[in-house]
């Protein structure tokens, strides 16, 4: 079993849909837990960042930890067909040495 | 500023060879990591450096090394290059340690091993 679990996709959503986004870990030494962004053929770019439990909110994106749970999420509201592009979770411990641990991505597809 | 520069982006080898990838990190960024990506494995780290040291590796084999320079700038080499290691290579550098998640990533080099 991976650390990390995300479903892979692809997503297909009209423009202006509520998405929901999600992944589930088993490690519960996690305490930073990030939502990249990659575009076909580019690096992913750091979207969300979240310390421990609570939610976050950053324009149309809302991340939110459920630590007791064990389960990550990001929502976009009103998504655009730029939203489209593959969203990885990605989620490590506190220590100097932990690694951080991506999920394996899901496949978002926004269509007009 | 300056983002994250791979290079080279894209190159083709053929089993056996060996290949070295260049990345320079964002100015004053001291933290460079490295990870595989390919599409049924996501984003695989490969190892940290930081301040020239290695810090973290991942569970790849000896084949796979890097370094990092004084001017934090580093290469990863892949020797005895399998058809398994075609992949995109990401480099991602970022102020702190690795762990704090907020990583800058370059464009990628993508290796096709023929």
């Amino acid at each position: 079993q991976k650390e990390v679990e995300q479903d892979p996709g692809p997503l297909s959503v009209p423009e202006g849909a509520i998405v929901s986004l999600n992944c589930t870990y088993s490690n519960s030494a996690f305490q930073y837990f990030m939502w990249y962004r990659q575009y076909s053929r580019k690096g992913p770019e750091l979207l969300m960042y979240t310390y421990s439990s609570g939610n976050k909110e950053d324009g149309r994106f809302t991340a939110q930890v459920d630590k007791s749970s064990k389960y990550i999420s990001l929502f976009i509201r009103d998504s655009q067909p730029s939203d489209s592009a593959t969203y990885l979770c990605a989620m490590s411990g506190a220590g100097n040495t932990d690694k951080l641990i991506f999920g394996t991505g899901t496949r978002l597809q926004v269509f007009p | 500023k300056a983002g994250v520069t791979q290079t080279p982006r894209y190159l083709i080898k053929t089993r056996g060879q060996q290949v070295t990838l260049s990345c320079s990190p964002i100015s004053g960024h001291r933290s460079v990591s490295w990870y595989q990506q390919t599409p049924g494995q996501g984003l695989q780290f490969l190892f940290e450096y930081f301040s020239e040291t290695q810090r973290n590796k991942g569970n790849f084999p000896g084949r796979f090394s890097g370094r990092q320079f004084s001017n934090s700038r580093s290469e990863m080499n892949v020797s005895t290059l399998e058809l398994g290691d075609s992949a995109l290579y990401l480099c991602a550098s970022s102020l702190d340690r690795v762990s704090t998640g907020e990583l800058f990533f370059g464009e990628g080099s993508r290796l096709t091993v023929l």
